[in-house]
């Protein structure tokens, strides 16, 4: 049973480029979300998801986009990337249970 | 809204001590509320979660948390500290609306176990 799975697990962009964070979760579970990490602020809501073609925006999404035409998938795009933007981003999912079961998270440096 | 304390960015206790780490939080709703425990490099794991059955409610590793209304907290305790527990530990809670399931973390402990 894989969980969420995230790739790539690091990536060094550039100013200005565009990536875009993978995740997928094989748990059938209908709500997704995608936060990211800075050391000592805890983890900061980007967008979510409720259910496939249903996203929502979090508490910081201004540089990231999402879509969910499945289930099981979740990416989150960055367009331009900006050196505000280095952090860690972690996938996450939950189902019925309520319990929220992260990835492993992607560490991403923008020079 | 929503919203996660946690009293104490470092805790640094000595192995076989006593772990305490403290969790306040706000909520209009009756809270789904959740302890997890990050090491480094990888993502957050659940330690435990309280959904409004008993108020004490007891996770992996030995850890154990009380949930106290009147106090609005959710302080995670360990009878005894082992080197393995120095990691990240997050307090979150969850409203229990239909629409979606809104976790908010507070900003993490550092646990230090010092030989």
């Amino acid at each position: 049973n894989a969980g969420v799975t995230q790739t790539p697990k690091f990536r060094i962009l550039k100013i200005g480029q565009s990536m875009t964070l993978q995740c997928t979760q094989d748990m059938n579970h209908n709500y997704m979300y995608w936060y990211r990490q800075d050391p000592g602020m805890g983890l900061k809501l980007i967008y979510y998801s409720v259910g496939a073609g249903i996203t929502d925006k979090g508490e910081v999404p201004n540089g990231y986009n999402v879509s969910r035409s499945t289930t099981e998938d979740f990416p989150l795009r960055l367009e331009l990337a900006a050196p505000s933007q280095t952090s860690v981003y972690f996938c996450a999912s939950s189902g019925q249970t309520g319990v929220a079961f992260f990835g492993q998270g992607t560490r991403l440096t923008v020079v | 809204a929503q919203s996660v304390t946690q009293l104490g960015s470092h805790v640094s206790v000595s192995e076989g001590a006593l772990v305490l780490l403290r969790c306040n939080y706000s909520s209009s709703v009756p809270p789904y509320l959740f302890w997890y425990v990050q090491y480094p490099n990888q993502g957050l794991q659940l330690l435990l979660k309280y959904t409004s059955a008993a108020t004490l409610v007891k996770g992996i590793n030995g850890f154990e948390a009380e949930f106290k209304k009147s106090e609005t907290s959710f302080h995670l305790t360990k009878p005894s500290a082992h080197m393995s527990d120095a990691a990240e530990y997050f307090c979150a809670v969850s409203d229990r609306g239909n629409y979606g399931q809104n976790f908010v973390f507070g900003p993490g402990t550092r646990l230090s176990v010092l030989p």
